[in-house]
């Protein structure tokens, strides 16, 4: 069975930072791209980003460019995502995606989620 | 950015009825348009991709369909766990957009 595992939800202020880690079981995480998509609560998906585990190559939505990171450890076959300079409207579950296809699809379906990360950013 | 919009936001339908989602592109993206299924706390879960191809483990009862601009998803027969929301994402071109979701109602 192919899983991806998130961390614990979040509280933080406005202003700090979030790191959302995602391990994967079941399957080589280096095989696979992996994106982030989240949901403000009662909205939409919205996505924030992809990056090539193989190449460490990362496209970043336009949106949270230049707050967000997206990395990995492939010794414990987890990736990560790090969302900086918080505001209220970063509050929303964040989830990390497996690609469909191997390789390094940039455009791709999402056939695996992780259950989700809460973040709440609040004074 | 490509934009998707889902007609309708929502719908009202019975068990049993014959239930039809559209999604249109703000340009076209050629069969690249996969279709989700989420319920309330859950995280989506992939029902069709590259259009109209089923995904493993997904009822023949869902289909896809489309091209270019315009796709649909129709659900033929529709089942008491088939109430939920749904959403459209094109992935022809960065930055992945989703449509706005249909929330399936039961009347």
């Amino acid at each position: 069975q192919v899983y991806l595992v998130q961390s614990g939800p979040e509280v933080k202020k406005p202003g700090a930072s979030v790191k959302v880690s995602c391990k994967a079981s079941g399957y080589s995480l280096t095989n696979y791209g992996i994106s982030w998509v989240r949901q403000a609560p009662g909205q939409g998906l919205e996505w924030l980003g992809w990056l090539s585990v193989s190449n460490a190559l990362t496209y970043y939505a336009p949106k949270v460019q230049g707050r967000v990171s997206m990395t990995t450890d492939t010794s414990t076959s987890t990736a990560y995502m790090e969302l900086r300079s918080l505001r209220s409207g970063d509050t929303a579950v964040y989830y990390c995606v497996r690609s469909l296809n191997s390789g390094s699809t940039l455009g791709d379906a999402y056939d695996v989620w992780g259950q989700g990360t809460m973040v709440t950013v609040s004074s | 950015d490509i934009q998707m919009t889902q007609s309708p936001s929502s719908l009202s339908a019975s068990v049993g009825d014959r239930v039809t989602i559209t999604c249109r592109a703000s340009q076209s993206i050629s069969r690249n348009l996969n279709w989700y299924q989420q319920k309330p706390g859950k995280a989506p879960e992939l029902l069709i991709y590259a259009a109209s191809t089923l995904e493993n483990g997904v009822p023949s009862r869902f289909a896809g369909s489309g091209s270019g601009t315009d796709f649909t998803l129709t659900i033929s027969g529709l089942q008491p766990e088939d109430f939920a929301n749904y959403y459209c994402q094109q992935s022809y071109n960065i930055p992945v957009t989703f449509g706005g979701g249909t929330k399936v109602e039961i009347k």
